[in-house]
């Protein structure tokens, strides 16, 4: 079983700032890696897949990277609206999941 | 627009059994473009896969919840169901149901509303 690992727990930013978020599998997964937003009290909105496109309607200033075992999710110029918790998320070639533990993207 | 909508106990006793129902309204549970799913959340924790499910019956399972987990579907209803047995306050959580095109297996959308389910006596 794939383990997907965050970093950092907490993230406290301002807005304006550059937020860069980690995410390490325990092996490859190759590109299929995705990111969720979530907010309190709301479904997970996806904003990255294959580890680097944009969900349709993603603002460019989310950006994801890596391939492999290591990812990241960059957001530049934070706005209110963005902090939240982010997951990360594994899918194969099958509708099968494992999803990082989170990041909560603080004020 | 398609919607889904979760129904069941919101109480379950410890050691018995989970039973969730999925229905699906403005659209038919037998498209060959979809998968069905169900996730769930723990109160202030992550997020967690639990099963998925294709109308003719194929299931995949978290391996985590080993053989507690029965998903099935009922065509004739248009409804999809979660069963999980033997339950303890590790399983007290918002349960979703998904919709999961075959194709882009990182979309889900629509997600039900959520229900929690609180395991206690």
């Amino acid at each position: 079983e794939i383990v997907l690992t965050q970093s950092p727990g907490t993230l406290s930013l301002s807005p304006g700032e550059r937020a860069t978020l980690s995410c390490r599998t325990s092996q490859s997964v190759g590109s299929s890696l995705a990111w969720y937003q979530q907010k309190r009290g709301q479904a997970p909105r996806i904003l990255i897949y294959g580890a680097s496109t944009r969900a349709t309607g993603i603002p460019d200033r989310f950006s994801g990277s890596g391939s492999g075992t290591e990812f990241t999710l960059m957001i530049n110029r934070l706005e209110p609206e963005d902090f939240a918790v982010y997951y990360c998320q594994h899918y194969g070639t099958s509708p099968t999941y494992t999803f990082g533990q989170g990041t909560k993207l603080e004020i | 627009q398609l919607r889904l909508q979760e129904s069941g106990p919101g109480l379950v006793r410890p050691s018995e059994t989970l039973s969730l129902t999925c229905t699906v309204f403005g659209g038919s549970i037998t498209s060959s473009s979809y998968y069905w799913g169900w996730f769930r959340q723990p109160p202030g924790k992550g997020l967690e896969w639990i099963g998925s499910i294709y109308y003719g019956g194929t299931t995949y399972y978290n391996p985590s919840l080993g053989s507690r987990v029965t998903i099935s579907v009922d065509t004739s209803k248009n409804q999809f169901s979660l069963r999980l047995s033997s339950v303890t306050a590790a399983d007290t959580a918002v349960y979703s149901c998904v919709r999961i095109p075959k194709f882009d297996l990182y979309w889900f959308d629509p997600w039900g509303q959520g229900t929690l389910v609180t395991v206690s006596s």
